[in-house]
């Protein structure tokens, strides 16, 4: 199982604010994700990477942006943090072996904005 | 228009006996599909998966049985605990490798003692 971490686990901001949500994983994966998920919704892929400065939006239109400089380090930004943002974000990883992916998820971060 | 279908978003069932869970999917270009658990406040867990090449693999309590022609996959776990109390996302890949995986909604399982 892939090691992969996120914080911070909980973040409670006022509207306007400026957050950035981090995301490592210690495995070299070349693959890496962001999903939102509200409570007991359907997961959903706002931005993804398939290695260093390859960065593309998913299904989901986001207001959020990320980068990918490093491997093993995905964060997003949220530039003016607004309350329809309050949700939980996971971030995912998983190995370039060919098409049958695995996906790694962290523990989450829960995002409430005021 | 979803690709990955999980028509049933609760699922009860009692202790000791067996939870079937249901994915359907109409992308046939989909050759490799997982399960994941998922807990309230965590991340998913990956559960198990089965390449198309395969109908059945199975993992200690559970079980993944696949229907190509019908385009189904089934998640079965016996004997059911308290603590598979979570919801089950099925999710799915192409043999293109070039898209994330494609996940359904999720079946929320509740096992009552």
């Amino acid at each position: 199982e892939a090691d992969i971490y996120q914080t911070p686990r909980y973040l409670v901001i006022g509207t306007g604010k400026k957050i950035t949500l981090e995301c490592s994983q210690t495995m070299g994966h070349d693959k890496m994700y962001w999903y939102q998920q509200d409570p007991g919704m359907e997961l959903h892929l706002i931005h993804y990477s398939y290695g260093v400065n390859s960065t593309e939006k998913g299904d989901l239109s986001s207001e959020s942006t990320v980068s990918r400089i490093r491997t093993e380090h995905f964060p997003l930004t949220l530039e003016s943090a607004r309350p329809s943002h309050t949700s939980q974000y996971l971030c995912a990883s998983s190995p370039s072996l060919g098409y049958q992916e695995t996906q790694y998820f962290g523990p989450g971060t829960r995002l409430l904005v005021l | 228009d979803q690709q990955v279908k999980q028509n049933s978003p609760s699922l009860s069932v009692q202790e000791g006996r067996i939870s079937i869970l249901n994915c359907d999917y109409t992308n046939s270009m989909f050759d490799y599909f997982l399960w994941y658990k998922k807990y309230p406040a965590e991340g998913p867990t990956f559960l198990i998966s089965i390449s198309s090449i395969k109908d059945k693999n199975e993992d200690g309590r559970f079980t993944v049985f696949l229907n190509k022609s019908a385009k189904h996959l089934s998640l079965h776990i016996v004997p059911s605990q308290p603590g598979d109390s979570a919801v089950y996302f099925c999710a799915a890949s192409a043999y293109s490798g070039n898209t994330p995986l494609v996940f359904g909604k999720g079946t929320r399982l509740s096992v009552i003692a």
